[in-house]
């Protein structure tokens, strides 16, 4: 079974330009969640899909971020116009219910530096 | 508002000694508890979790940890430390009272084994 992959991998952009992150979860997977972890600090949740559908974007810093998850498989995340504090890792997870005590699978992350 | 804590930033153990990574939490109702480890340029993978029942809760690579509902503790152990295990893990925490409940994550402890 595939896991959670994320693309790219690492992305530098410079401050207001905008980028797109891309996560696809595991197939049957209708759970997606999105997490940032700025250097040192903890992970912090931004928002969480049900299918394509967002049951929570209470995390989401502010307008500047764009979640989509058209058709409930893939989900992308814009950043635009990107700023300095926008650094971080960006984790997608996925689990295949809702239930609180399923474990979440995470990607290996996308690593943004804004300069 | 739940919360977690992880006090120790870094964690230094001699291979073959015992080890513990701390963790406590807080939530109005009753705690979903999880680890998961993340190891160089990896995603975060899922150890353990405690949900109900037995305290003491097995996970992967022999670790396991106890829940401790009157200090509010999951502290992360393992009997014999490999080099293999160092990595940066982290608590996360989820409150079981009822409706939409996000995870909760700690800042992450480093855990560094020396040979």
């Amino acid at each position: 079974e595939a896991g959670v992959t994320q693309f790219p991998s690492h992305s530098v952009i410079e401050k207001g330009q905008t980028v797109t992150l891309r996560c696809d979860p595991i197939s049957g997977h209708d759970n997606l969640y999105w997490y940032r972890r700025v250097m040192g600090k903890e992970i912090k949740f931004l928002l969480h899909f049900v299918k394509e559908s967002k049951q929570d974007e209470s995390g989401m810093p502010n307008n500047r971020f764009l979640a989509e998850r058209t058709g409930g498989t893939y989900s992308t995340l814009k950043v635009q116009p990107a700023e300095l504090e926008d650094s971080g890792v960006y984790f997608c997870a996925s689990s295949k219910r809702q239930a609180s005590s399923y474990e979440q699978y995470f990607g290996p992350g996308t690593r943004l530096t804004v300069t | 508002a739940q919360s977690v804590a992880q006090p120790e930033d870094q964690v230094n153990v001699a291979e073959g000694n015992p080890l513990t990574v701390k963790c406590t939490y807080s939530v109005s109702g009753n705690p979903y508890l999880f680890w998961y480890v993340q190891y160089p340029n990896r995603g975060l993978q899922f150890l353990l979790k405690y949900i109900t029942g037995d305290n003491l809760v097995k996970g992967s690579y022999g670790f396991e940890a106890e829940f401790n509902k009157s200090q509010t503790s999951f502290h992360l152990k393992k009997p014999s430390a490999l080099v293999s295990d160092s990595a940066l893990y982290f608590c996360a925490v989820r409150d079981n009272s009822g409706g939409y409940q996000k995870v909760t994550f700690g800042i992450g402890t480093k855990l560094q084994v020396i040979p």
